[in-house]
């Protein structure tokens, strides 16, 4: 079975501009979630969406959004950049949504300039 | 009351050695604690979960402890590899797993032969 996939793996944009990152969850995985990871903070939950609507949040700014279709892929929209969005942000899929059964995706590493 | 406390920020063991490292928490409703392992350029894995009903539990040379009434838990590595040498993150969630995952910092662990 291929493993979460999650594109672009590297992306640089300056302030002001938006992003969209994308995820593609292990077959048959419903729920997907994702994470900002920075050195600071360490792993930052942002929200999870299953089956198309998100289930859980996290305490992060409306700039910050996300979808899934009904192939349970996901992306994650980034608007108005600011420095402070640099980070890897972290892709993880499960059956149902349980931690236990949680794979996480490589990450796409984003750069604000 | 969300936060995972992990100590320390950094590790330097000898191989053979013991690595040992702490979380606390504050959320006592807090009821599923995994310990997940990063290499650089990867997601984090899932290695050892504990429930609060178990004071220990033990998968190889991982063991998780736990201690409830002190709101702790602590990852031991035993008989400490190079190929240990990554960055592990205590975690916490609510109602089985289900609830979003509450991340510890980090910590770098470095085994040196």
């Amino acid at each position: 079975k291929a493993g979460v996939t999650q594109t672009p793996r590297y992306l640089i944009k300056t302030r002001g501009q938006q992003v969209t990152l994308s995820c593609s969850p292990i077959s048959g995985h419903r729920s997907v979630s994702w994470y900002q990871q920075t050195p600071g903070q360490g792993l930052q939950f942002l929200f999870e969406y299953f089956s198309e609507t998100q289930r859980n949040k996290g305490n992060f700014p409306g700039r910050f959004s996300g979808r899934q279709f009904s192939n349970s892929r996901s992306e994650m929209n980034v608007s108005t950049l600011e420095l402070g969005d640099s980070a890897l942000y972290l892709c993880a899929s499960s059956v149902s949504g349980r931690a236990l059964e949680q794979f996480f995706g490589p990450g796409t590493r984003l750069t604000v300039l | 009351q969300q936060q995972v406390k992990q100590s320390p920020q950094s590790l330097i063991v000898q191989k053979g050695g013991i690595s040992i490292i702490n979380c606390a928490y504050e959320n006592t409703a807090f009821d599923y604690f995994p310990w997940y392992q990063q290499f650089p350029g990867k997601g984090p894995a899932l290695l050892i979960a504990i429930r609060p009903d178990v004071s220990e539990k033990k998968e190889g040379r991982f063991t998780i402890s736990f201690n409830k009434s002190a709101k702790q838990f602590s990852l031991h590595i035993m008989d400490s590899q190079p190929g240990d040498s990554a960055t592990y993150f205590c975690a916490a969630s609510a109602v089985g797993g289900y609830q979003k995952v509450t991340f510890g910092t980090g910590t770098k662990l470095q085994v040196i032969p």
